[in-house]
């Protein structure tokens, strides 16, 4: 199984701060990985797809970007509603894995 | 507007068996690749099972943690998606998500569900 690795697994940050989440994956997935959000009690959110399309109505302040093993998300300008963890997927082979998540707290 | 709608979650004894369900609306379930995720008690996300398109035959797949003991199907008339739980462990104890697909090979998961919570006893 391609197992993904993020780190950090969690970082402090203040609104309007620049943050970066990187992912590693431990072999090459070409561009195959997304971004997901998810805050407690709700449902995960795509943010990013395919390494650096960003979906229709994720903010723009989130982008990505990496292909092969190496992946990044950013936050150009944390806001309050992106206290959240964040994790990455790939579906470019069975089994689907995520990287263990990175908690973004104020 | 697309929805998914999952329920069917409880408390339920190690061994026994449990079906979740996901009704969907605003596109046809058939359509569409449907995946069930989960995510256990301060854990991360897991993959759990996905069912292909009709387009790609309605195949499926299985994370090796349930394969064998939980089947995912599609029922297009009533626009459900189910995960048929046999032989529950302790460890399946999970929020259980729903998601639309919208194509392989993008990660692109578009829609999810809210959850619905299963806990084994054991």
């Amino acid at each position: 199984a391609i197992q993904m690795t993020q780190s950090p697994s969690s970082l402090s940050a203040s609104v309007g701060d620049r943050v970066t989440i990187t992912c590693r994956a431990s072999q090459d997935i070409r561009n195959v990985l997304g971004w997901y959000q998810h805050r407690p009690g709700k449902a995960p959110k795509l943010l990013i797809y395919s390494a650096s399309s960003l979906e229709s109505g994720a903010p723009a302040r989130f982008s990505g970007s990496g292909s092969g093993t190496y992946f990044t998300l950013t936050i150009s300008s944390v806001q309050p509603e992106d206290f959240a963890t964040y994790y990455c997927l790939q579906d470019y082979t069975y089994p689907w894995t995520f990287g263990q998540g990175t908690k973004v707290e104020l | 507007e697309v929805q998914l709608v999952e329920s069917g979650g409880g408390l339920v004894q190690a061994g026994r068996s449990l079906r979740l369900s996901c009704t969907v609306s605003g596109f046809t379930v058939g359509a569409y690749g449907l995946t069930w995720f989960r995510q256990a008690p301060g854990k991360g996300l897991e993959w759990v099972a996905f069912i292909r398109s009709r387009a790609y035959g309605g195949t499926t797949e299985y994370a090796a943690s349930v394969a064998g003991r939980f089947t995912i199907s599609r029922d297009e008339p009533k626009s459900i998606v189910y995960l048929q739980m046999n032989s529950l462990r302790s460890e399946d104890t999970a929020m259980y998500y729903c998601s639309r697909l919208y194509q392989q090979w993008l990660a692109r998961f578009d829609y999810w569900g809210q959850g619905t919570l299963v806990t084994v006893s054991s």
